[in-house]
């Protein structure tokens, strides 16, 4: 049973382009978390995902900024027109379920780097 | 005031000190308490979960405090290998999302 995987693991962009991150939960596992973390800085909550339903995207910028977890496939998060201020490594977390007490443990992948120049 | 805030690091403690480190949460309904730990550059980890009656790992005891709305961790006997950034994880039900402290970044010294 694979963790959680992200991809790329590091990434560079120019700024204007688009950057997509994605993130393949553990099996069996339908909820899934985004952060970014800035140098020096601790997880910044972005959205909060299930299979096809974005559940809070109150942590993720209203402009440029988009998720999706699709039924089949990983979760996406999308940048659009990226800026030097998005450098920041963003870190994907699933967990199985929100469960009667919410007590289920949330895993992590080993993020994506992205640098933008 | 911030969902959750955590003291403010570093702290730099010898091998063999005692630690302790406190988190404050702000949302009343949470349900779930968590530590975790961050080497540098890598993913958090879970360290331990936070039991109402407290818990212990072995060298590592958790509690949680309703009442006043924190939870703490102690490290006794500290190791180099401790190094890291300790974050507190606070977290609902009913789709709640998880909110993560800042951190708190502990350097064991020999």
């Amino acid at each position: 049973n694979a963790g959680v995987m992200q991809n790329p693991r590091h990434l560079v962009r120019r700024r204007g382009q688009e950057a997509r991150l994605r993130c393949s939960p553990m099996k069996g596992h339908s909820h899934v978390y985004w952060y970014r973390q800035l140098p020096e800085e601790g997880l910044k909550f972005m959205v909060y995902l299930q299979k096809e339903n974005i559940i809070d995207e109150s942590g993720m910028p209203k402009e440029r900024f988009s998720a999706e977890f699709p039924k089949e496939g990983p979760s996406i998060l999308r940048i659009q027109q990226v800026v030097r201020g998005d450098s920041a490594a963003y870190f994907c977390a699933s967990f199985l379920g929100a469960g009667p007490q919410g007590t289920t443990e949330a895993f992590f992948g080993q993020g994506t780097r992205l640098t933008v120049v | 005031r911030k969902e959750v805030e955590q003291d403010p690091g570093p702290f730099n403690v010898p091998e063999g000190a005692t630690v302790a480190f406190n988190c404050t949460y702000s949302n009343s309904a949470s349900q779930s308490f968590f530590w975790y730990r961050q080497d540098c550059r890598k993913e958090p980890k879970l360290l331990m979960s936070v039991y109402s009656s407290g818990n212990e790992d072995g060298r590592f005891t958790a509690q949680l405090n309703r009442a006043s709305q924190y939870i703490s961790l102690l490290i006794r006997d500290s190791k180099l290998s401790d190094s890291a950034t300790y974050l507190c994880v606070v977290k609902g039900t009913g789709g709640f999302k998880t909110i993560f402290g800042a951190g708190t970044r502990l350097f064991v010294k020999a």
